[in-house]
């Protein structure tokens, strides 16, 4: 069954480093039609792209988080990573990995996952 | 940069038909897609491209676009489709960037 499953650490310390990891089940992360991405939300707010990742490695970062921003492939495990380095209470969110379709004119993700919260706490 | 603005808060009464609007500058060269969130979970996409809902999705969610607006129209709205809906769309900065609207919470009376 296609599915992408969050998975890491529910708490992280304030100056951190936040990290998690997608597993992708049922398609190859290898697939040169999709990019791999991180998506948050806010409790109560709006859905905010992190940024997106190619198979290959060529990655893309929302300009307002790039500065601490990092993804990553591994296509050994089917699997994408984020890493956001010195977190604050504002990075506290609810991230989800999410499948991109490629296209020119548009841009949609087709597959989510659940969602893993992370909540930046001393 | 570019941004997608989106109306807070809309109410349509059941079995009556709503449009849920997205505005933005880049909505003029690309396609905005729609996606419905209940809570506590995920997203999921309605619409996506010129008008295209992937399988599974009703066709009484429908999209269109005229000038820099983009609609998702819902006809014949159901007790279940009160949700928050989301637009989004390419960023004029490149191929690759990603913006979100701010999102609509949809009450159906």
């Amino acid at each position: 069954q296609l599915q992408l499953q969050e998975s890491g650490p529910g708490l992280v310390k304030p100056s951190e480093t936040l990290s998690l990891t997608c597993t992708v089940s049922g398609a190859s992360i290898s697939s040169t039609s999709h990019y791999w991405a991180w998506i948050r939300q806010s409790p109560g707010e709006a859905l905010e792209w992190i940024g997106s990742v190619f198979y290959g490695g060529n990655a893309y970062y929302n300009p307002s988080l790039k500065s601490r921003v990092t993804l990553s492939v591994d296509t050994s495990k089917n699997q994408f990573s984020l890493w956001l380095s010195s977190v604050t209470a504002a990075d506290t969110a609810v991230y989800f990995c999410a499948r991109r379709a490629y296209s020119g004119t548009y841009v949609s993700f087709d597959l989510w996952g659940q969602g893993s919260l992370v909540t930046v706490s001393s | 940069s570019s941004e997608l603005t989106q109306d807070p808060a809309v109410s349509v009464a059941l079995g009556q038909t709503v449009r849920i609007t997205c505005q933005g500058d880049i909505l003029r060269t690309y396609y905005a897609s729609w996606y419905q969130q209940k809570p506590g979970q995920a997203p999921l996409l309605l619409i996506y491209g010129q008008n295209n809902r992937p399988s599974g999705i009703p066709d009484r969610f429908s999209g269109s676009r005229s000038g820099n607006t983009a609609s998702l129209n819902i006809t014949g709205a159901q007790a279940e489709d009160e949700a928050d809906y989301y637009c989004n769309s390419r960023d004029n900065n490149g191929n690759h960037y990603v913006l979100f609207g701010g999102g609509t919470k949809l009450t159906v009376l």
